[in-house]
């Protein structure tokens, strides 16, 4: 049963790079032609789409967040991962990662989400 | 951007039909996905596909969609399915996923 996990940093502190990893476990994140995804949940709202990459390496991101999001892929560690630069307040949130098939296709598994608190 | 319009909360007695909306200029060429969180939970998804339910998901939840509106729809109630509800889409248009704002469902 594939399973998704979160990791990094509880705590970043403004105008540094937050940075997350996501194991995959379970089954091989390159082993089949899917997508991995980040979405994040600030606290008492919604939910918001980061980015997604192909297991081959190419990504998109969400156009507001473009200019500061980078997501990248490990096959040797099956491992993902999130860096967000520049992080405000705003960026305070519970970030999940998922997994879905297609751009368009659904996210059928995802992790516990971790916190990330942006403070000084 | 494209736009979901979710309301806010939704009220309904075990037992009775709860349905959830979900608006965005038409939607109903777009696919729809749906999701349930629980507090303090992951998001579950329980609609995929406009009306497609994966395996472990109760029959009595369900989706359309259709031209303006894409609608989960909850038949007989019960108190384990008060949580947020979220609605999803791929928007072609500007390449990214869409979330609806979320419906919180209070069974009363």
């Amino acid at each position: 049963q594939l399973q998704l996990q979160e990791s990094g940093p509880g705590l970043v502190k403004p105008s540094e790079t937050l940075s997350l990893t996501c194991t995959v476990s379970g089954g091989s994140i390159s082993s089949s032609s899917y997508y991995w995804g980040w979405i994040r949940q600030p606290p008492g709202k919604g939910l918001e789409w980061i980015g997604s990459i192909y297991y081959s390496g190419s990504t998109y991101y969400n156009p507001s967040l473009k200019s500061r999001v980078t997501i990248s892929v490990d096959t040797s560690k099956n491992q993902f991962s999130l860096k967000l630069s520049s992080v405000t307040a705003a960026d305070t949130a519970v970030y999940y990662c998922a997994r879905h098939t297609s751009s368009w296709d659904a996210f059928a598994i995802w992790g516990q989400g971790t916190m990330v608190t942006v403070s000084s | 951007s494209y736009v979901l319009t979710q309301p806010p909360s939704v009220s309904v007695a075990p037992g009775k039909t709860a349905r959830i909306t979900c608006g965005g200029n038409n939607i109903g060429s777009k696919s729809v996905h749906w999701y349930q969180q629980k507090p303090g939970q992951a998001p579950v998804l329980v609609i995929y596909y406009d009306s497609d339910r994966p395996s472990g998901i109760p029959e009595r939840f369900s989706g359309s969609n259709s031209g303006n509106t894409a609608t989960l729809t909850i038949s007989r109630v019960e108190a384990g399915d008060e949580a947020d509800y979220y609605c999803q889409v791929w928007d072609s248009s500007s390449d990214q996923v869409v979330f609806g704002g979320g419906t919180k469902l209070t069974v009363l």
